[in-house]
């Protein structure tokens, strides 16, 4: 099925630091949903997003749904060592689609 | 309780076992899916049900047969399988179709 373009693909970076992610699509959405995975676990869903131009936090996490539908961002603020995983953003419109995914290592 | 189940954590099984992985939810939802994911990969979307019955097969070969007894419990029922559908099988439910899907904790399947 189709996959979403998530970028970066991998990212390391300092603890402490910001961690700027997003997805795009060529398809409009009408939920975008962000999840985290850690190593042999589920996707555990972080930040769920409705409607086009919102900006929701969870903790140091914010997500916004982008303008055009056809993307949304994740940013963490204040990385600390437990942020590491795979994250993945999801589409929902008339399916639901994954993103490649961006693996996160923070670095103490 | 607001959390989807799954058991085995991890399972071995050789190619010409028979085995079952098992997920529950009692969050009232309607619909439940079951992902295959390999390393570094986003799952695959294998099989949706809605309302107990079977609304999607993504092309799944036939070793792999589901099952839903009822709104809270969905089967993967496995056999003959090989080395390559060694994965992380991961079930999800939601409200319905379109709502948000929760994740479980998934099953580690290792076929020799």
């Amino acid at each position: 099925g189709q996959q979403l373009n998530q970028s970066p693909q991998s990212m390391f970076i300092q603890e402490g630091e910001d961690v700027s992610m997003n997805c795009t699509s060529s398809s409009i959405f009408n939920t975008w949903l962000w999840y985290k995975q850690d190593p042999g676990e589920g996707p555990v869903l972080l930040i769920a997003l409705y409607k086009a131009g919102e900006l929701t936090s969870n903790g140091r996490l914010t997500a916004q749904f982008g303008i055009t539908r056809k993307d949304s961002f994740l940013n963490i603020s204040a990385s600390i060592p437990s942020d590491v995983g795979i994250y993945f953003c999801s589409g929902n419109g008339n399916q639901f689609y994954f993103g490649t995914g961006t693996s996160l290592t923070v670095i103490p | 309780d607001t959390e989807v189940t799954q058991t085995p954590k991890h399972l071995v099984m050789g190619m010409t076992n028979k085995k079952s992985l098992k997920c529950e939810q009692h969050m009232g939802h309607r619909a439940m899916y079951w992902y295959k994911q390999k390393a570094k990969k986003p799952p695959e979307l294998m099989f949706v049900y809605s309302y107990e019955k079977l609304s999607i097969n993504e092309s799944v070969p036939s070793r792999f047969s589901p099952e839903c007894p009822n709104s809270s419990l969905l089967n993967l029922h496995l056999h003959a399988l090989q080395p390559e559908d060694s994965a992380l099988y991961l079930c999800a439910s939601s409200q319905d179709l379109r709502g948000d899907r929760n994740f479980g904790p998934g099953t580690r399947l290792l076929v020799l």
